[in-house]
């Protein structure tokens, strides 16, 4: 069974629209929810975190929380094409040796115009 | 300074060839990652380094070996590589690897070419 998993799309939104994406994990004692957006051969980048249960918003952005549905999502309003790329979930949970971030294997959002 | 510098960008070596992947952070971060990401694949965890100390090896190929020679440093040996250890090679840090409530910085990866 997969720690954290996601659609893989691609998602496609027309621009200025809302995209969701969604992720859910399996490891009831995860602690801290990322999301990371990637760009066709470029590293991830951290563009959101929650920890506690509920909405969280920067900007165009709103992450939400549910831990007791062990599910994460992401909002993005007014979609831009700039927009466009992989978005990848990522759970910290604690391991043998210390915590690992672990990642889902994203969601594809294409934006178009 | 809010950056995680990798070098080089791009790598390709023989299966015979030894070579050094560098990651360089000057944010204070105490705790150190090595990631694998093969194409259309998320970034797989190989080694975290905490206070300059190795505390998860994620069952790696001896073939890596990593190496913390300072709070700031990084470094990934590669020896006897095979093909389908070609990958893009993320490093990242954060303020402590016990600290849940940090994400990780991410350096720009060193794409790595086994021929």
């Amino acid at each position: 069974q997969k720690e954290v998993e996601q659609n893989s799309g691609p998602l496609s939104v027309p621009e200025g629209a809302i995209a969701s994406l969604n992720c859910t994990y399996s490891d009831r004692g995860s602690q801290s929810f990322f999301w990371y957006r990637q760009y066709s051969g470029k590293s991830p980048e951290l563009i959101m975190s929650i920890y506690s249960n509920g909405d969280k918003e920067d900007g165009r952005f709103t992450a939400q929380l549910n831990k007791a549905s062990q599910y994460v999502s992401l909002l993005i309003r007014d979609s831009q094409p700039s927009d466009s790329a992989t978005y990848l979930c990522a759970v910290i949970h604690p391991g043998g040796g210390g915590n690992k971030l672990t990642f889902g294997t994203g969601t594809q959002l294409k934006v178009e115009l | 300074d809010t950056e995680v510098t990798q070098t080089p960008k791009h790598l390709v070596m023989g299966m015979t060839n030894k070579k050094s992947l560098k990651c360089e952070q000057h944010m204070g971060h105490r705790a150190m990652y090595w990631y694998k990401q093969k194409a259309k694949k998320p970034p797989e965890l190989m080694f975290v380094y905490s206070y300059e100390k190795l505390s998860i090896n994620e069952s790696v190929p001896s073939r890596f070996s990593p190496e913390c020679p300072n709070s700031s440093l990084l470094n990934l040996h590669l020896h006897a590589l095979q093909p389908e250890d070609s990958a893009l090679y993320l490093c990242a840090s954060s303020q402590d690897a016990l600290m849940i409530n940090y994400g990780y910085t991410f350096g720009s990866g060193t794409r790595l070419t086994v021929v």
